[in-house]
């Protein structure tokens, strides 16, 4: 059964500092994982996604893979306000060509960063 | 690039009507959209999986007679929610592969059964 954990929060992080999100999966046959963002009321926007293990870093954005311990985490570098939402974690079987499954999204963290 | 537009952005609706809800990918071809409904304060739940030219395939529990889905050309997917009851009323987002795994959303269509 494909489940993904997450802590729903909220996460509170002053302006400025590192945010820190968890996400685990009990699949070992997910082979991505996407870290989307989704503000009230919006639809998800992706922030990044990764295949393999260890880290992969995006401009402020860092996700961490590590599958033997099946975690993924997502840091947010000099948060700012804006950065505010709830955090989507996704996993996926990969693409295959042929069309297949959607992402196993987690519930979410909500994340605050304070001014 | 790589827009997915979604057609209403909100609906209300008397119980017992239907309700078609559009997905287009503006600016690529995709051969495989997916449909997921989101209730409040939870998180994206998968419906459907839908391949251009044939049969969608659904969930668990998803009653595939009470949501039609239709994946006609390369870039438009439609849900219908047929004899919508207040117990339907969710926020549909459709997304997207744009080649490759990863999927964008749409911007998704409230739907609210009176």
């Amino acid at each position: 059964q494909k489940e993904v954990e997450q802590n729903s929060g909220p996460l509170s992080v002053p302006e400025g500092a590192i945010a820190s999100l968890n996400c685990t999966y009990s699949d070992r046959g997910s082979q991505s994982f996407f870290w989307y963002r989704q503000y009230s009321g919006k639809s998800p926007e992706l922030i990044m996604f990764i295949y393999s293990n260890g880290d992969k870093e995006d401009g402020r954005f860092t996700a961490q893979l590590n599958k033997a311990s099946q975690y993924v985490s997502l840091l947010i570098r000099d948060s700012q306000p804006s950065d505010s939402a709830t955090y989507l974690c996704a996993g996926g079987y990969g693409y295959s060509g042929g069309g297949a499954d959607g992402l196993t999204f987690g519930k979410g963290t909500h994340l605050i960063i304070q001014p | 690039g790589a827009v997915v537009s979604q057609h209403p952005s909100w609906v209300i609706c008397k119980s017992g009507t239907s309700v078609k809800i559009e997905c287009r990918s503006l600016d690529f071809q995709a051969t495989t959209m997916f449909w997921y409904r989101q209730f409040p304060k939870q998180s994206l739940m998968l419906m459907a999986t839908s391949n251009e030219g044939s049969k969608a395939t659904y969930e668990q529990g998803v009653e595939k007679d009470k949501f039609l889905i239709n994946h006609a050309s390369l870039t438009l997917s439609t849900l219908t929610v047929t004899s919508a009851h207040p117990e339907d009323s969710s926020f549909y987002i459709c997304s997207a592969r744009a080649g490759g795994e990863t999927q964008y959303f749409g911007p998704g269509t409230r739907l609210l059964v009176l």
